[in-house]
């Protein structure tokens, strides 16, 4: 079973708009990372959350841990082209930090003019 | 500073050849992963390394060996290789300070 939910699965929104994506677990998350990637390419870091309630941005992006760790949400706002790609979520469910994240599947986000 | 690097970017092997991945970073990280990604199945560990002469299983292990030699590399193998590894591999490692990983650009794996 998937430890690790997205979604949605894919997106499309309109240039200008506002869109959110959901990573949930069943389980407590240690750390929650948020990932972007492009067509092709590697995993570019965004934003790391660790604490219950932890609100980060970056731009006009903002991820939001909530307060039991099991959800989090990537909300973009004012979408622009170059927002377009894959945004993955990873996961420390382990706690020791040193085993490897588990991911979700992804969510595909594409950006209509 | 190349951070992560990842040789080669493309190969098509046929089944039964054997390959080796290598893996290199320059930011003198201690943790390092090899991951590999399937279309709708998200990213699934293989298996990563604490620290050298040190490896570790993941998630998927079965059909690949690896090796950290030097702190810097972190080499996966396959011996024999089937069409089931077909696969985009992805490398990443990660400080002891900060716990994001940081990965590289890739290698397309096609076994036929």
């Amino acid at each position: 079973s998937q430890e690790l939910e997205q979604s949605p699965q894919s997106l499309i929104v309109q240039e200008g708009k506002n869109l959110t994506i959901n990573c949930t677990s069943s389980k407590t998350l240690y750390g929650l990372y948020w990932y972007k990637q492009k067509y092709g390419e590697g995993l570019i870091f965004l934003m790391m959350l660790q604490k219950g309630g932890e609100e980060k941005s970056h731009e006009k992006i903002t991820a939001k841990l909530d307060e039991k760790k099991q959800q989090s949400s990537l909300h973009i706002t004012a979408s622009q082209p170059s927002h377009a790609g894959i945004y993955l979520c990873g996961a420390d469910m382990s706690g020791g930090g040193a085993d490897g994240l588990t991911f979700g599947k992804g969510t595909h986000l594409i950006i209509q003019p | 500073n190349a951070g992560v690097t990842q040789t080669p970017k493309f190969r098509v092997l046929k089944t039964g050849q054997s390959m080796t991945l290598l893996c290199a970073q320059d930011m003198n990280h201690e943790y390092m992963y090899w991951y590999r990604q399937d279309p709708g199945m998200g990213l699934r560990l293989i298996h990563y390394s604490v620290g050298e002469g040190t490896t570790a299983k993941g998630e998927v292990p079965d059909g690949y060996n690896v090796s950290r030699l030097k702190k810097q590399n972190f080499l996966l193998g396959l011996e024999s290789a089937a069409p089931s590894q077909t696969s985009v591999y992805f490398c990443a490692s990660r400080g002891l300070a900060r716990y994001e990983q940081y990965f590289g650009p890739g290698t397309r794996l096609t076994v036929t």
